[in-house]
């Protein structure tokens, strides 16, 4: 089946722009996490969804970022006001149960670039 | 909070020859999972180790988790151009739940 999808791939955005990256999880799993992947740098946490509810969102940066999944599939993340210092590559990664040991699997990422 | 540690950063090997890239975490693991990123990719999933001392084999991949299960190996025999990406571990905390991921070690291959 298909694997996990993000739109845009890629995204260019003046400084203080908003911008919605959108990730399709594959079908039927339960946990969507996503992270923020600094060149050079291996992801960093960002928030984890079970379902509908968002249980932690203790990695986003500030609160001009903001993520949400209202159905429990498709998850958007959201930069308001957008800085240079937000351009990295945002990685979506879905699981089928509610472990965090369970495998992920990463969709193709956003690759953000704030001017 | 954890830190996860990789080291070398890069390793450039000669193909044919053998090399390992070690992760050290601050914290002790509950588990630990290895991917791999080739060049523009996403990080793939590899293998998860859980057990103290676990060794798992994925062809000439060897896997290795430490005793005190605070690191882990990553050996490659017999290095081939296809080998040449990004490999990262990640790290579970016995008292927290989120992946912690170190910088990754990127592999060159020379022919």
């Amino acid at each position: 089946g298909a694997g996990v999808s993000q739109s845009p791939r890629y995204k260019v955005a003046k400084r203080g722009q908003d911008v919605a990256l959108r990730c399709d999880p594959i079908s039927g799993h339960v946990s969507l996490f996503w992270y923020q992947q600094a060149l050079g740098q291996g992801p960093e946490f960002l928030t984890y969804f079970q379902n509908e509810a968002q249980l932690d969102k203790s990695g986003l940066p500030s609160d001009r970022f903001f993520a949400e999944r209202p159905e429990g599939s498709v998850s958007t993340l959201k930069i308001q006001r957008t800085q240079q210092e937000d351009s990295a590559v945002y990685l979506c990664a879905s699981s089928l149960g509610l472990a965090v040991s369970d495998t992920q699997y990463f969709g193709p990422g956003t690759r953000l670039t704030v001017l | 909070g954890q830190q996860v540690m990789q080291i070398p950063q890069y390793q450039h090997v000669q193909e044919g020859e053998d090399f390992t890239t070690y992760c050290n975490s601050s914290t002790t693991l509950s588990n630990i999972q290895w991917y791999k990123q080739r060049p523009g990719g996403h990080p793939v999933f590899l293998i998860q180790l859980v057990k103290s001392g676990e060794v798992k084999k994925q062809k000439r991949l060897t896997f290795q988790f430490g005793e005190a299960k605070k690191n882990s190996s990553l050996h490659i025999t017999a290095t081939q151009t296809t080998d040449v990406g990004t490999y990262f571990c990640a790290g579970v905390s016995s008292n927290d739940y989120k992946l912690s991921f170190g910088a990754g070690t990127t592999v060159t291959v020379r022919a």
